[in-house]
């Protein structure tokens, strides 16, 4: 089955940026997306990139799409305290239904 | 806020006991997902439903199940809990599974606690 893997922790400096990493293995990935989980919180999309995408920027965020390899990454430039959260990488399948296989989610501290 | 909502926020309970979750989709969507996220296991997915029909099961144990409405609200049945139903549970709308870029959005969840 699918399986999404992400690191777990992730500390950087305000005004660093900060990457998240994510590894997938679903080949008939569609879309892959990046969620924003804060303390007690829902989840908030982020961002979301096409699987014949290689790059998407928005903002201050950059989404690296590398097929080859199944790997998906977050940057997040200028990094706020406000940014720390939980990031959680999502990936959809190619099957009819949709529904989305989680990595387990990278705590971002960011450090004053 | 992403205009699904979730009720109630919070809700403890005891073991043996059935809860009922329930979720409104934001204004237009057709499809609801119900996730479960703890500990040990992560956000798994449940089970999905699109316009009043069920489309997929993912790791739902039998112990559970929802519908989903004519309104479109959908709810989350959770009978014989146990210790290990505790859990935070998202309900998550989209337009239509049939659409390429379907982004599902969710809302705050419910906490159940299980004593």
């Amino acid at each position: 089955g699918e399986d999404v893997e992400q690191s777990l922790f992730l500390s950087v400096r305000e005004g660093d940026s900060s990457v998240i990493n994510c590894t997938y293995t679903d080949s008939s990935s569609t879309y892959l997306y990046w969620y924003k989980q804060e303390p007690g919180a829902g989840l908030q999309l982020l961002t979301y990139i096409f699987s014949n995408m290689d790059m998407k920027q928005d903002q201050r965020l950059t989404v690296l799409l590398n097929k080859k390899d199944k790997h998906l990454s977050l940057r997040i430039a200028d990094t706020q305290t406000g940014d720390s959260a939980i990031y959680f990488c999502a990936e959809k399948g190619g099957s009819s239904a949709r529904q989305l296989t989680f990595g387990s989610g990278t705590q971002l501290t960011v450090l004053p | 806020d992403s205009g699904v909502t979730q009720t109630p926020k919070h809700l403890i309970t005891a073991t043996g006991q059935r809860v009922t979750l329930r979720c409104s989709p934001r204004s237009g969507d057709l499809s609801v997902y119900w996730y479960q996220q703890s500990l040990d296991q992560g956000l798994q997915f449940l089970i999905q439903y699109y316009n009043g029909e069920e489309r997929a099961k993912g790791n739902i144990l039998e112990r559970f199940s929802a519908q989903q409405f004519p309104d479109l609200h959908s709810e989350l049945n959770l009978s014989s809990l146990e210790l290990g139903d505790s859990a935070l549970y998202f309900c998550a709308s989209s337009v239509s599974p049939a659409r390429a870029v379907d982004t599902q959005y969710f809302g705050p969840g419910t906490r159940l606690t299980v004593l």
